[in-house]
């Protein structure tokens, strides 16, 4: 069953702006991760943040977490042609070793 | 560094024939996982295993079997391919954190 529901679908920008991308999920959660994909191969992660937290950051990376309102968003500053990619969302309920993904973003930055 | 690697990046074959894909990790982690990535549904939890010999169904097991002997190794086993597990296959791992590690993946077609 998908849990997380990126938006949007796709996102096209120039390098040197901002891109944001948005997630959903349904159920209670313990942490929610965002992992990277570069086409055809497998996906890195990018950075977790837990239920109890409202904000992180990783160099350009920058999460914030709703649990009020079941949504997270992965903001990517100052865009670079590498960071073309897909971004997937996963939420971890804490009690199974399972995550769950949702269906990812497929960000493009055009140089 | 992590690092999880699966047999091979391509593979083609033929309905019905008997089909492995190999994942080894070289850190020791208790959990290995299997998923399924289509375009539109995201990756799909197919088996998971927690120690050696031990398995458990994800969300999409059906047609699929799993092995796990060794610590370190993670077998997927399709026993008898059909077309619609034409995919790409990714393969996963982690300790006790809540952050998984992927291998390359391995493109399936089934023909």
């Amino acid at each position: 069953s998908q849990q997380g529901e990126e938006d949007p679908q796709a996102l096209s920008i120039q390098e040197g702006e901002n891109a944001t991308m948005n997630c959903s999920y349904k159920t209670s959660i313990n942490n929610l991760q965002w992992y990277r994909q570069n086409s055809g191969r497998g996906l890195v992660h990018l950075i977790l943040i837990r239920s109890n937290e409202r904000e992180k950051h990783s160099g350009r990376l920058r999460v914030t977490l709703d649990t009020s309102k079941k949504s997270s968003s992965l903001l990517i500053t100052a865009s670079r042609a590498a960071d073309t990619a897909s971004y997937f969302c996963a939420t971890g309920d804490g009690a199974t070793n399972k995550l769950i993904f949702g269906t990812g973003t497929l960000l493009a930055v055009q140089p | 560094d992590v690092k999880v690697t699966q047999s091979s990046r391509y593979l083609v074959k033929r309905t019905g024939e008997k089909v492995f894909l190999e994942c080894v990790q070289d850190m020791d982690h208790e959990n290995m996982f299997w998923y399924r990535q289509d375009p539109g549904l995201g990756l799909r939890l197919i088996y998971f295993s927690y120690d050696v010999k031990m398995k458990e169904k994800g969300d999409i097991p059906e047609g699929y079997s799993v092995s796990r002997e060794k610590k370190e190794r993670f077998s997927l086993i399709l026993e008898s391919a059909s077309t619609n597990q034409t995919s790409m296959y990714l393969c996963a791992s982690r300790l006790n954190t809540d952050t998984q590690y992927f291998g390359p993946g391995t493109r399936l077609t089934v023909l």
